[in-house]
């Protein structure tokens, strides 16, 4: 049974940067995507972006040019750095893990099974 | 980027009844090689995250109640829960992996009548 734990600080001013950080326990680090989706208040769901052991990564476009996804394998780690954040960026932030999902030579993303339980990060002057 | 849109943005059903959401995609996530549709679906209640219910359209996640189905290929699908209990009480999200940018529906909320 998987489990992850994310942690990073709740309130950040206009133009500083999010950082969180998401521990996974209980799983394999290699054969999954990991992912990082945030929630505005009241809003859907938004997927930021992946990254899979080896350092590759997928980012939304709208964010790409903020967004920084990393990990840590030696810990079972990873990592959100989200630059120059706006009230907009306000949301509750989740990790999320992805299993692979390979069909003959190639392997993608697929469905969100396990899940953080979110860090409401807010931005305010 | 697909765009996924789900219908009614909010239902009431009574207790023992069925809720159906629908879920439609801006292009088909059918891949054709292995025949699976790239679609999943969650559960969110207030305060916690999403929960996996289904995934590949059809497939029940361990653990979750068999009222809770399934259904639908290429641009629409649906998920239907048979007899719709207190703890269902939720919005409910549709989600395509065919491709990045991953994207979900604006989410169905479900409310007893």
């Amino acid at each position: 049974q998987v489990h992850l734990q994310q942690w990073g600080a709740g309130l950040l001013k206009p133009s500083e940067t999010l950082s969180l950080t998401c521990a996974v326990y209980g799983g394999s680090f290699i054969g999954h995507y990991w992912n990082w989706i945030r929630q505005p208040p009241g809003k859907g769901l938004e997927w930021i972006g992946e990254i899979i052991h080896s350092g590759s990564t997928s980012y939304n476009p709208p964010l790409k040019s903020r967004v920084t996804i990393s990990v840590d394998t030696s810990k079972n780690q990873f990592s959100l750095k989200l630059s120059s954040v706006t009230a907009a960026d306000t949301a509750v932030y989740y990790c999320a893990t992805s299993p692979l999902s390979c069909n003959g030579g190639s392997c993608s993303q697929s469905y969100f099974d396990y899940w953080g339980q979110g860090t409401l990060v807010t931005v305010s002057s | 980027d697909i765009v996924m849109t789900q219908s009614p943005d909010s239902l009431a059903v009574s207790l023992g009844e069925r809720a159906t959401i629908s879920c439609r995609s801006s292009q088909s996530v059918l891949y054709s090689s292995n025949n699976k549709n790239y679609l999943g679906w969650y559960q969110q209640k207030p305060g916690q995250p999403p929960k996996l219910l289904i995934y590949w359209a059809s497939t029940r996640e361990s653990g979750v109640p068999d009222r809770f189905s399934g259904s639908g290929s290429g641009t629409d699908f649906t998920l239907t829960i048979s007899s719709l209990q207190a703890e269902d009480v939720a919005v409910y999200y549709c989600q395509q992996y065919y491709s990045t940018p991953l994207t979900f529906g604006g989410g169905t909320k479900v409310e007893i009548k």
